[in-house]
């Protein structure tokens, strides 16, 4: 069966620390995808990234950057030298393919960035 | 390029009254349209989803139910509000045909039942 965890409920770090949010995924299938999504107060969910399971180079843009490791099932999401304005609910997501276009959320992660 | 769009943005009713929420998205033809609900300081559970004009598939038993008239437009409705329907609720959007397509999400409906 699909499942995402993660396991970080909360994390509270200064402002320019570097922070890294977990992400531990399970499927029976060889072909998913992984997406990472971000809720700021606002409300609204705002996308980030997927990556496809056969592509495990891992993807930088900015101050965000994204370790994908199959052997440990792994999709981590590391904040670079942190603002204020990346203190946000972060959800992790997987959705496997002929799968009824459904993608399963994990609890998410309450990121806080002290000024 | 396309837009999601949720109404109202906040709505507070009585417990045992009724319930429309509207989601619209434009700029896409024949999209995947979904329907969550997120309780305070909770993830995300998937209501309904939606793969086109008609077609409903519900993932939670509730008193909840969900209609896509156009192939554009979902609502979520309720006869009868409980106490437990208090949430805010997200309608999103993807492209069909494809379980990888990223979903697209509205500005979403905060609910009070009192």
């Amino acid at each position: 069966a699909q499942k995402v965890t993660q396991a970080q409920t909360e994390i509270s770090v200064v402002e320019k620390e570097d922070v890294t949010l977990d992400c531990v995924y399970e499927t029976r299938d060889t072909t998913y995808y992984l997406f990472w999504y971000k809720q700021p107060p606002s409300g609204e969910l705002v996308f980030l990234i997927r990556r496809n399971s056969f592509d495990e180079q891992n993807e930088i843009s900015g101050r965000y950057s994204w370790n994908f490791q199959k052997s440990t099932s792994s999709f981590n999401f590391t904040i670079t030298a942190s603002q204020v304005v990346d203190s946000a609910v972060y959800f992790c997501a997987l959705s496997e393919v002929n799968r009824d276009d459904k993608i399963i959320f994990g609890k998410g992660t309450r990121l806080h960035i002290l000024p | 390029s396309q837009t999601i769009h949720q109404w109202p943005a906040t709505l507070v009713q009585p417990v045992g009254s009724p319930l429309s929420l509207e989601c619209t998205v434009e700029g896409t033809s024949n999209p995947n349209l979904y329907w969550y609900r997120q309780a305070a300081g909770r993830g995300l559970q998937l209501l309904f989803y939606s793969v086109g004009i008609g077609q409903i598939s519900s993932e939670v038993p509730q008193n909840l139910s969900a209609s896509r008239p156009q192939d554009r437009q979902f609502i979520l409705s309720s006869k009868k509000l409980l106490l437990s329907d208090s949430g805010f609720y997200l309608c999103a959007w993807s492209g069909s045909g494809r379980s990888y397509n990223e979903q697209f999400f509205g500005p979403g409906t905060r609910l009070t039942v009192l």
